[in-house]
């Protein structure tokens, strides 16, 4: 099954802090990856793609990484602040043509003041 | 970026009544578009997969007669929920891709069937 996972679920920081976001899929095959940040109710903004040739894309105060030959994403935000507080996605698109992607569940991010 | 316009953003409906729901890429031509859904504190899921002037492309489980498709132009698809049930409550969301670029999203329709 094909299948894309998200740790933790949910995590609270004090506003400053660096942190990682974990994302692991169980098929290497894969043309891109997507991050998206989802406020409640709201739908979807794409932060990063990074396409399966590349390792990395940054993007302000984010970094995202792809290792395809062990299934992992991580997402880094640094210096984190309250309005970072939202849902994470990570999202893999198959190296099969249809572009449709599969979402892993999603880390709840809250940065407290 | 790219533009997804969904609508409506919300939409309260009786049970048994069809729903509409529209989703427009302002500026850019989409040849394919996707349907997601998403229940409360879930991911998203894919519905189905709308190519412009052809028939959708259904996920397994997805019934195709509740949920009618179509993509009649470069820029518009629209979801149909028939006879909706209070149990097709949930937020529909659209994404919409210029080949081979990143996917992007519209901002949802939340459904809600009395």
């Amino acid at each position: 099954k094909q299948e894309v996972t998200q740790i933790p679920a949910a995590l609270s920081v004090p506003e400053g802090e660096n942190l990682v976001l974990n994302c692991s899929f169980t098929d290497s095959a894969i043309y891109n990856l997507q991050w998206f940040r989802q406020d409640p109710g709201k739908g979807l903004t794409s932060l990063l793609l990074i396409q399966s040739s590349q390792r990395e894309q940054t993007s302000g105060r984010l970094n995202a990484s792809l290792d395809k030959s062990s299934g992992r994403s991580t997402l880094y935000i640094a210096a984190s602040q309250p309005g970072d507080s939202a849902t994470y996605l990570c999202a893999r698109n198959m190296d099969t043509g249809r572009r449709a992607l599969t979402f892993g569940s999603g880390t709840r991010l809250q940065v407290q003041p | 970026g790219a533009v997804v316009s969904q609508h409506p953003s919300r939409v309260i409906c009786k049970s048994g009544t069809s729903v509409k729901i529209e989703c427009r890429s302002l500026d850019f031509q989409a040849t394919t578009m996707f349907w997601y859904r998403q229940f409360p504190k879930q991911s998203l899921m894919l519905m189905a997969t709308s190519n412009e002037g052809s028939k959708a492309t259904y996920e397994q489980g997805v019934e195709k007669d509740k949920f009618l498709i179509n993509h009649a132009s470069l820029t518009l698809s629209t979801l149909t929920v028939t006879s909706a049930h209070p149990e097709d409550s949930s937020f529909y969301i659209c994404s919409a891709s210029m080949f081979p670029g990143e996917l992007f999203f519209g901002e949802g329709s939340r459904l809600t069937v009395l």
